[in-house]
């Protein structure tokens, strides 16, 4: 059975910064690429980032650019997702998930972490 | 860069079927798959459909899924809906390397 479990959320000022983790089990880790989706409150899903396999790509919604850095690291079945320079509208809730491998692409979703940006 | 558009609320009785559009704004809509995600209250969302109509295993047959050329959209119909069924519905696709999401349906069932 796929788990994600995301950690690292809570409450930061206004410029602050976050790094959020979420460990992976339960699948072959290095077949898929993996992503981070944000729903703010009451809002819908926002994609985030995402990375590749080995996790030499990165990706990002202009929304994360030049502020959130995504890495993986294959030998701990683990992703991460650094968050500088954050803002309010940064608040939402963090959810890691099982992108597509190969010619699958049935996500897998964690819990989330909520990440509060206010001062 | 394109879009997904989705209604944003629908509804419908017990045991009756409803379907849920998904238009994209440019491009073919049969390019790249098309996901489809449940998300009930205070719950993180799962994958209903994936590669645009298939089912992950423990999602019921009552979820179908399909593509329109012709609107350039994709549609998830679900039948003989039980109150269970009650939702937010999100429909995703890839832009290249880029991700994207309809902004969701919620769903009634009353």
């Amino acid at each position: 059975e796929v788990q994600l479990l995301e950690s690292g959320g809570g409450l930061v000022q206004p410029g602050g910064s976050l790094r959020l983790s979420c460990a992976a089990s339960g699948f072959t880790f290095t077949n898929y690429a993996m992503t981070w989706v944000r729903q703010a409150p009451g809002k819908g899903l926002e994609w985030v980032s995402a990375i590749d396999l080995s996790g030499g790509y990165t990706f990002y919604a202009d929304s994360a650019k030049d502020r959130f850095i995504i890495s993986r690291d294959n030998s701990k079945n683990t992703l991460y997702l650094q968050m500088n320079s954050l803002r309010a509208e940064d608040t939402a809730v963090y959810y890691c998930a099982k992108d597509r491998g190969g010619d699958d692409y049935a996500w897998s979703w964690g819990q989330g972490t909520l990440v509060t940006v206010s001062s | 860069n394109f879009m997904l558009t989705q209604p944003h609320s629908v509804s419908e009785s017990p045991g009756k079927t409803v379907t849920i559009s998904c238009t994209r704004s440019s491009g073919s809509i049969a390019s790249t798959y098309v996901q489809w995600y449940q998300q009930r209250p205070g719950s993180s969302p799962t994958t209903v459909i994936y590669n645009s109509n298939h089912r992950p295993s423990g999602v019921p047959d009552r979820f179908s899924a399909s593509i329109d050329s012709s609107s350039n959209s994709a549609s998830l119909t679900i039948s003989g809906l039980k109150t269970d069924d009650e939702a937010d519905y999100y429909c995703q696709s890839y832009d290249g390397t880029n991700r994207v999401f309809g902004g969701g349906t919620k769903l009634t069932v009353l």
